[in-house]
């Protein structure tokens, strides 16, 4: 079952900043974060790993909640070149090890106007 | 270093044709994927294999054969393609070391392939 992803949509000017979640019924090893140009490959932002970690990647960082199976990612002071479509993917906690379904989520559009 | 190649870019179709779509990867990963992206519905994994010579089912198999033919090769075949399955195909490979469990997963995509069933 793929992960819940919120908002679906958001619109913002350049500067403002962003949250977007995604949530699992399942229990989680880890949560990856991608990005999507239009037209393009979903490229790799940053992986959390069970431990309820953050980390950051420039103005953008995120977090992971395992005990209740959510992620955040957080972009502050956005710029134009934020804009795309942003996927949380998820690995199942198996024998306190993850294993290789990785499933994403349906998707937040940001987009960014000047 | 050419990462993930997937072939062809875009192909049309006949309902009822069949055809196998091609994924290779160069960076010695262990697990390669599987994707079809549709609009509103997000990257959906339809088969994934997490080492040469084994294959699961993802979320929606149906319709669809994989062969892990080599550690590097991971092919997507569509037996008698229909309509529904028009869709932008997407392979992706990972690493995972069981013996790190701190090892980054990050999966690398290849540039996709467009199909299109008439």
């Amino acid at each position: 079952q793929q992960p819940v992803q919120s908002p679906q949509a958001v619109i913002l000017r350049e500067g403002e900043d962003a949250v977007i979640n995604c949530s699992s019924s399942k229990a989680l090893y880890s949560v990856h974060w991608y990005r999507q140009k239009h037209g393009e490959a979903p490229v790799f932002l940053m992986i959390l790993l069970k431990g309820g970690e953050q980390k950051g990647h420039e103005k953008i960082s995120a977090s992971f909640n395992e005990k209740k199976q959510q992620s955040s990612l957080y972009l502050t002071a956005s710029q134009l070149s934020y804009s795309g479509t942003y996927f949380c993917g998820t690995e199942p906690l198996i024998s306190n090890f993850g294993n290789e379904k990785l499933t994403f989520g349906t998707g937040t559009r940001l987009t960014i106007i000047p | 270093n050419a990462g993930v190649t997937q072939t062809p870019k875009f192909q049309v179709l006949k309902t009822g044709q069949s055809m196998t779509l091609q994924c290779a990867q160069d960076m010695n990963h262990n697990s390669m994927y599987w994707y079809r992206q549709d609009p509103g519905m997000g990257l959906r994994l339809i088969y994934y294999s997490a080492s040469e010579g084994t294959t699961d089912k993802g979320e929606v198999p149906n319709g669809y054969n994989v062969s892990r033919l080599n550690k590097r090769e991971f092919s997507l075949r569509l037996e008698s393609a229909a309509p529904s399955q028009t869709s932008v195909y997407f392979c992706a490979s990972s690493e995972k070391d069981r013996a790190n469990v701190t090892r980054n997963t990050e999966a690398f995509f290849g540039q996709g392939t467009r199909l299109t069933v008439v």
